[in-house]
């Protein structure tokens, strides 16, 4: 069974502050993603890897950075923290390489909070 | 505009009674996933077909890449279905990421 863990489950930042939110993953798989789902919306792509070292910016990427600094550590770092990024963050693994399933396994979800 | 066409948006069922959620896609892709999330906003994979149905006790999706749509069956619904159900259409392009409709609120109802 597919095993994504966050941390932490729930903060509380200070506009202009830093936010680092992180992912593991032991499924050994090749991609992580990073998404952010607000209230009425399905979620979005903030930021992805392909494995270690690798990050590529998604669909909605700006006032984000990834980090990939291993196969299992995907992170998500918010420099200056706005309100407007208060929202839901979910990770994401997958295998995704070649013709191979690439079905996505989510993590629990890290609540956020932009004040 | 939107790639991923989610309906309908909310949805209430008697227990025991059964429905169809429904997921247009804009273009051709290449699979789809559907997640129930759950009270306590965890993402639960519910299926994922890369092509044709597949089947898991009351529940049933279809997915047919060329009419560009898929199909989730809930059958003898139970108050435990209850929660937001979300299809995720997987992008033609190199990086596998999912594109998700905007969820459809399911309320099973004694």
């Amino acid at each position: 069974e597919a095993a994504v863990t966050q941390s932490p489950r729930n903060k509380v930042a200070v506009t202009g502050g830093k936010v680092t939110l992180s992912c593991n993953q032991t499924n050994n798989h090749n991609n992580m993603y990073w998404y952010r789902q607000d209230t009425g919306h399905g979620l979005r792509l903030i930021h992805y890897s392909y494995g270690a070292g690798s990050t590529e910016k998604g669909d909605i990427p700006d006032g984000y950075k990834a980090s990939r600094p291993s196969q299992e550590n995907f992170s998500l770092i918010l420099e200056l923290a706005t309100p407007s990024q208060t929202s839901v963050y979910f990770c994401a693994s997958g295998e995704g390489t070649g013709g191979a399933r690439a079905e996505q396994f989510f993590g629990p979800g890290t609540r956020l909070t932009v004040l | 505009g939107d790639q991923v066409e989610q309906s309908p948006s909310a949805l209430s069922l008697h227990e025991g009674t059964g429905s169809a959620l429904r997921c247009n896609f804009t273009t051709t892709m290449r699979a789809v996933q559907w997640f129930r999330k759950n009270s306590r906003g965890s993402l639960i994979n519910l299926f994922y077909l890369a092509s044709g149905t597949k089947e898991n006790g009351r529940l049933k999706s279809a997915f047919d890449s060329k009419e560009r749509y898929s199909t989730l069956h809930i059958r003898d619904a139970q108050l435990e279905d209850s929660g937001t159900y979300f299809c995720a259409a997987e992008a033609p392009s190199g990086s596998w990421q999912l594109i998700f409709g905007s969820g459809t609120q399911l309320t099973v109802m004694p």
